[in-house]
């Protein structure tokens, strides 16, 4: 099966640009998880999606971060302004269901910003 | 809250000698736990979970809930195990929450 797919695979900005990612989820999966993972860090949670609802966003910074998951399907995170310490990689996963057992991970977006 | 520990950001050890990477939970309730591995220039992927009670690539993790620990364990280290491993929970919320990994570097 085609796995996880993200683009783009590296961005360059200036503090106070906008950006946005794109994730497209192993064809089935129920659940979408977009993770921040700064370096040095593990991956962490930002939101979580079942279908096209929003499961646990607990961990977005919902100020400036946003993310849609229309129709169930592709899903885009979007970063409205930028931080400096926004720099980091942003990972798309996807699962067959509901439970964590076994998530599957895109290539991941490094985002610099300057 | 949910916490997951590596207390080693680097490990480093020769070919054939034995491997143990380190895991430390905090959780309340009873977990799940994972271990991820991402190989040079690839994706992040599952290696193993504590409820298969499975032997990956030699590897093997159990789960010792009085220590709170899952340390990831494999006897005879071959130079293909360098890799960043990452130790996960999953606890009520059914999200994972991840270590900040260890990197292995196996020596010839």
């Amino acid at each position: 099966e085609a796995g996880v797919a993200q683009s783009p695979r590296y961005k360059i900005i200036e503090k106070r640009q906008s950006v946005a990612f794109w994730c497209n989820p192993i064809s089935g999966h129920a659940t979408l998880y977009w993770y921040q993972q700064i370096l040095g860090q593990g991956p962490k949670l930002l939101i979580q999606f079942q279908n096209n609802g929003v499961v646990d966003d607990s961990q977005l910074p919902k100020d400036r971060f946003s993310a849609e998951r229309l129709k169930g399907v592709d899903s885009t995170l979007k970063i409205q302004p930028a931080k400096l310490e926004d720099s980091a990689v942003y990972l798309c996963a996807s699962s067959r269901d509901f439970t964590p057992n076994e998530q599957f991970f895109g290539p991941g977006t490094r985002l610099t910003v300057l | 809250a949910q916490r997951v520990t590596q207390p080693e950001k680097l490990l480093s050890v020769f070919k054939g000698a034995p491997v143990e990477l380190k895991c430390n939970y905090s959780y309340s309730g009873s977990p799940e736990l994972f271990w991820y591995v991402q190989y040079s220039r690839q994706r992040l992927q599952l290696l193993l979970r504590h409820i298969s009670r499975e032997s990956i690539k030699g590897f093997t993790a159990d789960l010792n809930k009085g220590e709170t620990s899952f340390h990831l364990k494999k006897p005879f280290a071959q130079e293909e195990d360098s890799a960043m491993y990452y130790c996960a929970l999953s606890g009520g919320a059914q999200k994972l929450v991840f270590g900040q990994g260890t990197r292995l570097t196996i020596n010839p």
